[in-house]
């Protein structure tokens, strides 16, 4: 089993929908959760963290359900810009800082 | 500005060759680590420094090598022993005990 594992997409939708993506973990001691965008060929970018709460970020929620060990991106009146691979990304299971990242999502929002 | 530098951009290896990716971070970071990305795949770890001249291998290892002579400064070296080493390398950096990764634009290596 995979440590992260995420739905490769790829999502197509249009303008102004609302769409969401899960990612599932497998470690249960995992304690710091991510969600980064990557562009085609590009590098990735930390999109925002995931608190236990829950938390937004203008037109994006993240929530974390610890018990069933997944996290969930939800983007709200997309926009073409959206347009990217989104990355799940939990810690590692030892001190070091060490991330492990998904396969990612793919998006496409079309006009 | 302050920032990661990962050169070049594009490079080919012929077959049996070594070749050296260059990584550098004037962000003042501690730590620094190489991932390697598969088309379809997520980032692997290959390598993480944590301080001067100490390093640590990550998951895949095998057929590369580093160093940390310099807080600046973690190149990768893809040996002859790395099988299968068409792929792109991400370089990232980070303070001590942090999450906050920053990463440079990345080096797309291409055996020919």
């Amino acid at each position: 089993r995979k440590e992260v594992e995420q739905d490769p997409g790829p999502f197509n939708v249009p303008e102004g929908a609302t769409v969401a993506f899960n990612c599932t973990y497998s470690n249960s001691a995992s304690q710091s959760f991510f969600w980064y965008r990557q562009d085609c060929r590009k590098e990735p970018k930390l999109l925002m963290s995931v608190y236990s709460s829950g938390n937004e970020d203008g037109r994006f929620t993240a929530q974390l359900n610890r018990a069933s060990q997944y996290i969930s991106l939800l983007i709200r009146d997309s926009k073409l810009s959206d347009s990217a691979t989104y990355l799940c990304v939990v810690n590692g299971e030892d001190s070091s800082y060490k991330l492990i990242f998904g396969s990612g999502t793919r998006l496409l929002v079309r006009p | 500005d302050g920032g990661i530098t990962q050169s070049p951009k594009y490079l080919f290896r012929k077959e049996g060759q070594n070749v050296t990716l260059s990584c550098e971070q004037n962000l003042n970071h501690d730590a620094m680590y190489w991932y390697r990305q598969d088309p379809g795949q997520g980032l692997r770890l290959i390598y993480y420094s944590q301080i001067v001249n100490d390093f640590q291998k990550g998951d895949i290892a095998e057929g590369y090598s580093v160093s940390r002579e310099k807080k600046e400064s973690f190149p990768l070296t893809v040996t002859s022993a790395q099988k299968n080493p068409t792929a792109f390398y991400l370089c990232a950096s980070s303070i001590v005990d942090s999450y906050g990764y920053t990463f440079g634009s990345g080096t797309r290596l291409t055996v020919v």
